[in-house]
């Protein structure tokens, strides 16, 4: 069974910065890509970056709103992909979602979410 | 950046009838990069569909998923109680690769 678990949020203050931790099993870790998307409270679904398989590259994509100051890695090793966060805003305020892929455009296993709290 | 807009925003339904979910791309989306998911409060999003009209594994018949080019619907036949949710459709294509509508809340009448 596809299992995704995050961990890491919490409550930061502006501008500091956090990582999120997406621990995987049921599947061979290496082979997939890994996404991170994230739903600020009362809102929509937003794609935050993903991050191939090293058999593609291992090199990874950003939306706009957070390329440069947010990095995606993973260690295939551990089965875990990270989300590292600096310069936090206001506005990063959400539910970020671990999710496998994109596999053929989409997105079929997710992780149940970890809060992520920016404010003084 | 391909947008992609959702309508209605809200639908108001009754248990039975049929729903019928738009979502219009601003720039032509290949049918095999178009998905559907369902998201309940406090939930993680579930795929439904993939490439425009393949239902992900146990996924009720009576979802299903069309269109192609800009234009793609999603339609629940015979609306059961669990149904009434958010759903949101999602675009893989280039720069940025991935985008989402910004849903339709599907509330029961």
């Amino acid at each position: 069974e596809v299992q995704l678990v995050e961990s890491g949020g919490g409550l930061v203050q502006p501008g500091r910065s956090l990582r999120l931790s997406c621990t995987a099993s049921g599947f061979t870790f290496g082979d997939y890509a890994m996404s991170w998307v994230r739903q600020a409270p009362g809102k929509g679904l937003e794609w935050v970056g993903f991050i191939r398989s090293n058999s593609y590259g291992g090199t990874a994509e950003y939306a706009a709103s957070v390329k440069g100051r947010f990095t995606i890695s993973r260690d295939d090793s551990k089965s875990i992909a990270y989300l590292q966060m600096n310069s936090l805003k206001t506005e990063d305020t959400a539910v970020f979602y671990c999710t496998r892929g994109p596999y053929r455009g989409n997105y079929a296993y997710w992780g149940q979410g970890t809060l992520v709290t920016v404010s003084s | 950046e391909i947008v992609l807009t959702q309508s209605p925003g809200t639908l108001s339904l009754s248990p039975g009838e049929r729903a019928t979910l738009s979502c219009r791309a601003s720039q032509s989306v290949s049918s095999t990069y178009l998905a559907w998911y369902q998201q309940k409060p406090g939930q993680a999003p579930r795929l439904l569909i993939y490439g425009a009209s393949s239902r992900a594994t146990g996924i009720p018949d009576r979802f299903s998923g069309s269109g192609s080019g800009t234009d793609f619907t999603l339609t629940i036949s015979r609306l059961e109680p669990e149904d009434f949710a958010v759903y949101y459709c999602q675009q893989y294509g280039s720069s940025p690769p991935i985008t989402f509508g910004q849903g339709t809340r599907l509330e029961i009448k």
